[in-house]
């Protein structure tokens, strides 16, 4: 079945130090959702990007989409605790199902 | 406005029972999914529903089911538990607005925290 692969797993940093997550289809994506999910939360839709090297800036956070439309980032510039929590790409291969494929998600952790 | 609501908030079975957990949407949202999430990973894709009609189904044994209502809540059934099932069950509700493009995002719900023992 279709995956996304999500590096790295856990991102340990200190606060005001940057961070990125990456998102790895071997398939071509019809669109890539963000999401963040705080411990003991669910999933919050952050993001979603749909065209060929899309970049998309939300304050501190910034997205992009591959050009191949086979990858994605989340970068966020100079951390802060209000950031911890994991990050989730996830994935939309287009079609009549409206399902997305999620992927393991990074896990952000912020010393203060 | 109220966002996605899923009951109950936890619940305890044993192995071989039956449970049945629910969800009830965004107003003027038509569209239903359910995933499951297993500590530590992403969640999983089980079932979406629209108008009341399956539209997507995970790979996920026949002993889980769903249904929509008319009025766009949701049920998923699980039948003869197994300890894998232990897992966060989440709903999400979406607009299902017809796009050339993209899938509509999903607004989760709290969701179900499910101990089999």
């Amino acid at each position: 079945g279709q995956q996304v692969m999500q590096i790295p797993q856990y991102q340990h940093v200190q606060e005001g130090e940057d961070f990125t997550t990456y998102c790895n289809s071997s398939t071509t994506l019809s669109n890539i959702q963000w999401y963040k999910q705080r411990p003991g939360g669910h999933p919050v839709f952050l993001i979603q990007l749909v065209k060929s090297g899309e970049v998309k800036k939300q304050k501190r956070l910034t997205f992009q989409f591959g050009e191949a439309k086979k990858n994605s980032s989340l970068h966020i510039t100079a951390t802060q605790t209000t950031d911890v929590g994991t990050y989730f790409c996830a994935a939309g291969y287009g079609g009549s199902q409206g399902n997305l494929i999620f992927g393991k998600g990074t896990k952000l952790s912020v010393k203060p | 406005d109220a966002g996605v609501t899923q009951s109950p908030t936890h619940l305890i079975k044993t192995r071989g029972q039956q449970v049945t957990l629910r969800c009830s949407p965004i107003s003027g949202h038509k569209s239903v999914s359910w995933y499951q999430q297993v500590l530590g990973q992403g969640p999983q894709f089980i079932f979406q529903y629209y108008e009341k009609e399956e539209r997507g189904r995970g790979n996920f044994p026949d002993r889980f089911s769903a249904r929509q209502f008319p009025n766009y809540s949701s049920e998923l059934n699980v039948n003869a538990l197994l300890l894998g099932d232990s897992a966060l069950y989440l709903c999400a509700s979406s607009p299902k607005t017809l796009r050339l493009r993209g899938n509509s995002p999903l607004h989760f719900g709290n969701g179900t925290r499910l101990t089999v023992t």
